[in-house]
């Protein structure tokens, strides 16, 4: 059974600064997905990496996949208050077009 | 296009009673997933259809869950009879397997079952 493991689950940072948010998994696959959540609001993409070393920027956010080590990372820089909000990662299993999402990661920007 | 549309945007009913949520997907798009997200358990996928044929359901909770697509236009998921516990936010998504795309949410159904 596919497992996607996202870390850290809240993340508190200030306004300014850098972090990265870890998303793991644990079979074969290389079609890693990003979703941003705000509250009661439904899921934004954000991102579709399909192949090992793809990388995808967005303003301030960029997102990169490492297929043999099944790990993708989010990383922000300079945070700003907009960016506020749930992340999810989302992983699709070779051949198969359901999707598993992460745990998310609960992000609020302090001014 | 107007994205995946769900109704009703909000459902609040008694225990015992039936629930139909409803989905139009995006025009053109093959695949349509329906996820429930609750704070305990976070998002789960309950089954998707693949060209109007339910492919996976091994996410449905129970039998009291059913779900149909009769049309490419149209999906339904149908809860009877509702417990408290099947209080969530429900989600319709849909996607287009050929160009490897994301999938789509649609805005969700707040289901309060008191």
């Amino acid at each position: 059974e596919l497992k996607v493991e996202q870390n850290p689950l809240f993340l508190s940072m200030q306004e300014g600064k850098n972090y990265t948010i870890y998303c793991n998994y644990s079979t074969t696959s290389d079609r890693l997905y990003w979703y941003r959540q705000d509250p009661g609001k439904s899921l934004e993409s954000l991102f579709v990496l399909l192949s090992n070393g793809a990388v995808k920027q967005e303003g301030r956010l960029m997102a990169s996949l490492d297929t043999k080590a099944r790990l993708s990372t989010l990383h922000i820089t300079a945070a700003v208050h907009d960016l506020s909000a749930t992340y999810f990662c989302a992983v699709d299993e070779r051949g198969n077009e359901k999707l598993t999402f992460g745990t998310g990661t609960r992000l609020t920007i302090i001014p | 296009d107007a994205g995946v549309i769900q109704s009703p945007r909000h459902e609040v009913t008694e225990m015992g009673q039936e629930v139909t949520l409803r989905c139009k997907p995006i025009s053109g798009h093959d695949y349509l997933f329906w996820y429930r997200q609750t704070m305990m358990r976070g998002l789960e996928l309950l089954i998707y259809f693949n060209n109007n044929v339910p492919i996976d359901d091994s996410g449905m909770p129970e039998d009291r869950f059913s779900a149909k697509m009769p049309n490419a236009s149209f999906s339904t998921l149908k809860i009877q009879p509702s417990e408290p516990r099947d209080s969530a936010v429900y989600f319709c998504a849909s996607s287009f397997s050929g160009t490897l795309e994301t999938q789509y949410f649609g805005p969700g159904t707040r289901l309060l079952v008191l």
